[in-house]
């Protein structure tokens, strides 16, 4: 079955460590996203590709840093300057390209905690 | 820039109840519009879609219709299920400079009890 997968779901990480959250897709699209979620609030995004060596900031970037090396994979680093990590986070794809407009496909979510 | 309103919840209802749940947006050009569901430590299911004015948008009893002259698609189900608790969001996507945007309300939360 086509979808977006994300791993691991739930990640503990310590003060002052780097972790990659990972989001895989076999939907052939073009366009991937993360967003993170907060507890009670809507998604805030971080980063977007609309195709491959190509990304651009959303509006909370900072802190973190990704990659698009492939069209299937879009990884996610939370890096230690990140000051308030803990969160939902969520990836996801939609089939747009230049002159688009179509929906988008989640994944099931990484839970990140700071330990 | 373009965003989206969406009714705060929690909203509460008994069983077979009538649910609406309103969204208003902004957009300077014309934009598709989206429900999503959230069930608890899930990601997001698209529910139904509109991509142009006076679309109705239909899925699992839910109906949202695309209103260009209020700028709304308030979502509306004739008779809610316990199943139905959830999270709602309402979104909007459109173009940026040849590019898809999508834009999220802070979401509904639905409790429908039996």
């Amino acid at each position: 079955d086509g979808g977006i997968t994300q791993s691991p779901k739930y990640l503990f990480r310590k003060e002052g460590q780097n972790v990659t959250l990972s989001c895989e897709q076999n939907l052939n699209h073009d366009a991937m996203y993360w967003y993170r979620q907060d507890p009670g609030q809507g998604l805030r995004l971080i980063y977007y590709s609309q195709i491959v060596n190509d990304f651009q900031k959303g509006d909370i970037a900072e802190g973190y840093s990704v990659s698009r090396e492939k069209k299937e994979s879009f990884p996610l680093t939370v890096t230690s300057a990140q000051k308030n990590p803990t969160a939902f986070y969520l990836c996801a794809s939609s089939i747009a390209g230049r002159g688009m407009n179509t929906e988008a496909f989640f994944g099931q979510g990484t839970r990140l905690t700071v330990v | 820039g373009d965003s989206v309103t969406q009714m705060e919840g929690p909203v509460t209802l008994s069983e077979e109840a009538f649910l609406t749940i309103n969204c208003t947006y902004t957009a300077t050009g014309y934009p598709s519009l989206f429900w999503y569901v959230q069930y608890p430590g899930e990601g997001l299911q698209l529910l139904l879609k509109a991509t142009k004015a006076d679309d109705k948008g239909s899925n699992k009893g839910f109906e949202a219709t695309y209103r260009k002259e209020t700028t709304s698609f308030h979502l509306e189900k004739g008779s809610v299920q316990v199943s139905d608790s959830a999270v709602y969001f309402c979104a909007l996507s459109y173009m940026n400079t040849g590019f898809q945007k999508l834009v999220f309300g802070t979401g509904t939360r639905l409790l429908v009890s039996p």
